[in-house]
C-alpha cells in the first residue's frame, strides 16, 4: 500500500538549533514528495518538493529536504530554527502515475526561546 | 494570482442542516481537490475533479457529502444532513498537471462546526 509516515506527533526544539523532522514513504517507485507547512489557523504552504535529479532540493525559508532512495526517507531539515518556525508540517506523497496526494499526520515544531 | 479562495471561512450550522461550502480555484488550474482535516484522522482527500469531471470520490465519507464543480472556475462541498462529526477544517486544493510534480495550492479553509 502507498503510504507516508512521519513517526514523530510533536518536537521540540530551542531557537537557534539544528531541526530534522522525519518522513518516510512506502511505494514500489521514486515517488514525488512534498513537504508543507501549516501555521494556525492557515492553509497549507509548500515548502519544497522532490521528483527527481539532485536529491537535496532546497526550499523557502532556509528549509532543506534530502531524499535517501535506499531508505525510502524525505527529512526535512533547517540549520538554525527561528520562533517564526512553530507551525505544523505535512510531508506529503503523490506516486508518479496520478494526481492523487497523501498526506503524513504532520508533525507540530514548538520553538523555546 | 489570488490563489485558492474558500468561502465561508467560518460556518456554524445545527445538526441536521444543509451545509454547502464553497472553492474558487486558481484560474488556469485543471485539478481540484476537497480535503478534511480533523485531529483524529489528519488530512484526508475526499474527491478530485480533473477538468471539472470527478475523478476519484473514494474518500468521501458518506452519501451526505457530495461536490460538484460545474465549470473550471467553480466547486461546492455539500453536506446534507450535517452531523456533529462532520465538524472539521475543509481544505480546497487545485494544481496544474504537466509532468505530475506540480504541487498543490491550498486555500485557507472553511472551519465547520455542526452543534
Amino acid at each position: 500500500a502507498q503510504s507516508v509516515t512521519q513517526p514523530d506527533i510533536h518536537i521540540t526544539v530551542s531557537e537557534g538549533a539544528s531541526l530534522e523532522l522525519r518522513c518516510n514513504y512506502s511505494y514500489g517507485a521514486t515517488p514525488y514528495l512534498f513537504w508543507y507547512v501549516q501555521s494556525p489557523g492557515q492553509g497549507l504552504q509548500l515548502l519544497l518538493k522532490y521528483f527527481s535529479g539532485d536529491t537535496l532540493v532546497q526550499g523557502i525559508k532556509g528549509f532543506e529536504a534530502e531524499f535517501k532512495r535506499s531508505q525510502s526517507s524525505f527529512n526535512l531539515r533547517k540549520p538554525s530554527v527561528h520562533w517564526s518556525d512553530a507551525a505544523e508540517y505535512f510531508c506529503a506523497f503523490r506516486n508518479t502515475g496520478g494526481f492523487k496526494t497523501i498526506f503524513g499526520a504532520g508533525t507540530r515544531l514548538f520553538v523555546k526561546a | 494570482d489570488a490563489g485558492v479562495i474558500q468561502s465561508p471561512r467560518h460556518e456554524v450550522t445545527e445538526m441536521g442542516q444543509e451545509v454547502t461550502l464553497r472553492c474558487k480555484p486558481i484560474s488556469g488550474h485543471d485539478y481540484l481537490f476537497w480535503y478534511r482535516q480533523t485531529m483524529m484522522r489528519g488530512l484526508e482527500l475526499l474527491i478530485y475533479f480533473n477538468n471539472n469531471v470527478p475523478i476519484d470520490d473514494s474518500g468521501m465519507p458518506e452519501d451526505r457529502f457530495s461536490a460538484k464543480m460545474p465549470n473550471a472556475s467553480f466547486s461546492t462541498l455539500k453536506i446534507q444532513p450535517s452531523e456533529p462529526r462532520d465538524s472539521a477544517v475543509y481544505f480546497c486544493a487545485s494544481s496544474l498537471a504537466g509532468t505530475g510534480s506540480n504541487e498543490a495550492f491550498f486555500g485557507q479553509g472553511t472551519r465547520l462546526t455542526v452543534v
